[in-house]
């Protein structure tokens, strides 16, 4: 069955290292999206992917980076983890041509920065 | 931006009818009207999608009114399993203005 996964699912890192978020998806989905989830604040967008070596910022993209060097993968990066970057990661990808369509949502990554 | 404004939380009890309301004034023409289901430790769930007046599938209904500055979710005989956090989800293609509401935390209670 094709399904989106998220790797790793918990990670500790320390303020200042780079850290790489992995998200596959086996949809061969064309969009791909990253969200942060903080209590009280729903989910955020963080950046999205309409294609693979297209990459959006979304509302909350400062400190993220995103790269789509295929269908399948959208690898989120931080390029020097903060602690506010402490949070919940979704990535979630959908099929049509409406950003509105349905997504996706894999498990979430939970990342710590101390 | 179109905005979403939906109620914290919300009590029911088995088998009642649920319906939750998102309030968004400043929705576009071309915007969707989209509602997620979270349950904790998860990824949220597509429950629902429409664009106006009533949409209905196996899981809940959608009501639209003709001005399409709210919509409605109905959960119809609810169980303890719909316990979760719904979202209201506001937009459209090409455009980073998709926005996820603050979330309605329901709980069922037996």
């Amino acid at each position: 069955d094709a399904e989106i996964t998220q790797s790793p699912r918990h990670k500790i890192t320390e303020t200042g290292r780079q850290v790489t978020l992995a998200c596959h998806q086996t949809w061969n989905h064309n969009n791909m999206f990253w969200y942060r989830q903080d209590l009280g604040h729903g989910l955020r967008l963080i950046h999205y992917s309409y294609g693979v070596q297209d990459t959006n910022k979304g509302e909350v993209s400062d400190g993220y980076s995103v790269s789509r060097s295929n269908t399948e993968d959208l690898p989120l990066t931080l390029e020097s983890a903060a602690s506010s970057q402490t949070s919940v990661y979704f990535c979630a990808s959908s099929e049509g041509t409406l950003l509105s369509d349905e997504q996706y949502f894999g498990p979430g990554t939970r990342l710590t920065v101390t | 931006l179109a905005k979403t404004t939906q109620p914290i939380s919300m009590d029911s009890y088995e088998g009642q009818e649920v319906n939750i309301t998102c309030s968004h004034n400043n929705i576009a023409t071309n915007d969707y009207i989209t509602w997620y289901q979270q349950f904790p430790s998860q990824g949220p769930r597509f429950i629902i999608q429409g664009y106006k007046t009533k949409v209905t599938n196996e899981v809940a209904s959608l009501f639209i009114p003709a001005d399409r500055k709210s919509s409605t979710l109905s959960l119809p005989r609810v169980s303890l399993s719909d316990t979760a956090v719904y979202y209201c989800l506001v937009g459209k293609y090409n455009n980073n203005d998709m926005r996820f509401g603050a979330g309605t935390r329901l709980t069922v209670k037996p």
